[in-house]
């Protein structure tokens, strides 16, 4: 499958912890997002990154949430402290222009 | 911000029949429209999309209609299939430095057989 990949693809944690979450754009994609959908809703936009650059964060993100592309490849997506409302669909989409975003499957984020 | 208005949230229609979703936005800036189709446990799949300096575009049993001056713009599937059932989201490419896409609420479209 050489589509956008993420791992894991459900993550049940408890209150107070950390988890973490990893995307795999397209090969060739310089340009990845990551996105929260809740049930019933739309992707809302989170962060941004072009190569290994975060260029744009949502005011969505508190500061529990960090991103990194270190090498402008793979991304993870960090939540430290869980909170019963940071439960979502969080799904990370790649391109190479300004327009067609592909997207991953998500991880599914259940917090206890 | 842009904010994307859709509506309905929900749609059912027998087979065979056209389904129609609707999709309002604010920022006049905004230059591209895609529909994605979402089964439910997957991911969300571009459908159909369109540029602003585009008024309507048609795929097969798809098409999308564009009204720059009213903010609006629409999906239209014909001749309905019960595999056409999913969840379906407009979505607008923002004017800010990131290009992120301001997602509808969704439509929950059935199709009857």
């Amino acid at each position: 499958d050489t589509g956008v990949s993420q791992d894991p693809r459900h993550k049940i944690t408890k209150r107070g912890q950390n988890v973490t979450f990893r995307c795999d754009p397209i090969s060739e994609h310089n340009r990845l997002y990551w996105y929260r959908q809740t049930l019933g809703q739309g992707p809302e936009f989170l962060t941004y990154f072009q190569n290994e650059a975060q260029l744009e964060k949502s005011r969505l993100l508190s500061d529990r949430f960090s991103a990194e592309r270190p090498k402008g490849s793979f991304s993870t997506l960090e939540i430290q402290r869980t909170e019963q409302g940071d439960s979502a669909m969080y799904l990370c989409a790649s391109t190479y222009t300004e327009v067609e975003q592909f997207f991953g499957p998500g991880t599914r984020l259940t917090v206890l | 911000g842009e904010n994307v208005e859709q509506h309905p949230s929900t749609l059912s229609v027998q087979e065979g029949d056209s389904a129609v979703i609707k999709c309002t936005y604010s920022d006049s800036a905004s230059n591209y429209f895609p529909w994605y189709k979402q089964e439910l446990g997957k991911r969300p799949q571009l459908i159909i999309d369109i540029r602003s300096n585009v008024g309507e575009k048609k795929d097969q049993r798809i098409a999308v209609t564009l009204n720059k001056t009213a903010k609006h713009f629409s999906l239209h599937i014909t001749e309905t299939q019960p595999e056409d059932s999913a969840v379906y989201f407009c979505a607008a490419k923002g004017s800010g430095s990131a290009r992120q896409l301001t997602f509808g609420s969704g439509t929950q479209l059935t199709v009857l057989p």
